[in-house]
């Protein structure tokens, strides 16, 4: 069965330190992969999203990159955090054909301080 | 870019009456999907709709999604204190990115 991990579950970081946050997923191959940010009582904003190892698309201009290096690693990455940084971070993977249902991971509570 | 819209943003129930929430979409989509996303938690899918004017159920849920494919809703018949959380519509236009809606916060008071 499909099984997605994502890390650390919490996450307090100062102003102006870098950020790495991980996603893997097991049991599929080649899934699209989403990284989302839900704002405290806030909808689900898309982040990036990608169809393949390499392939990146980014849907806000913001303080976030991501990477994709193997099939089924997504990173979310910062050189610099902000405050408005804060949130709550989902990462997410779908198929790529058919039935588009999307699996969250458990999620990271990041506080900028 | 591609919105989605949801409303209301918050509604809260007495146990037992019903409850809608509405989904817009500013362009077609090729799917919608629905989530449900307990409190402290994270979405949890619940259904897909493809076709036009497709109506699906899943107990005391109904999911409709438009004719023109552009908005949906889901309406919860007798509301019980287990449906709280925020329900999100999610609309696909192409098979790859996925867009959510702002989400409706359910409140069910006993």
């Amino acid at each position: 069965s499909q099984t997605i991990h994502q890390w650390p579950a919490t996450l307090v970081q100062p102003v102006g330190s870098p950020l790495s946050l991980e996603c893997t997923v097991e049991g599929t191959s080649n899934p699209n992969l989403y990284w989302y940010r839900q704002a405290a009582g806030r909808g689900l904003q898309l982040l990036f999203y990608s169809v393949g190892i390499g392939q990146i698309s980014s849907e806000v201009p913001q303080n976030l990159s991501a990477s994709r290096p193997q099939d089924r690693q997504f990173i979310l990455s910062s050189k610099k955090l902000l405050l408005s940084d804060s949130g709550f971070y989902l990462c997410a993977w779908s198929g790529a054909t058919g039935l588009f249902e999307a699996f969250f991971g458990q999620g990271t509570r990041l506080t900028v301080v | 870019g591609q919105q989605v819209m949801q409303i209301p943003q918050y509604q809260h129930v007495q146990e037992g009456e019903d409850f809608t929430t509405y989904c817009n979409s500013s362009t077609t989509l090729s799917n919608i999907q629905w989530y449900k996303q307990r409190p402290g938690g994270h979405p949890v899918f619940l259904i897909q709709l493809v076709k036009s004017g497709e109506v699906k159920k899943q107990k005391r849920l109904t999911f409709q999604f438009g004719e023109a494919k552009k908005n949906s809703s889901l309406h919860i018949t007798a509301t019980q204190t287990t449906d709280v959380g925020t329900y999100f519509c999610a609309g696909q236009r192409g098979a790859n990115n996925l867009f959510f809606g702002t989400g409706t916060r359910l409140t069910v008071i006993p």
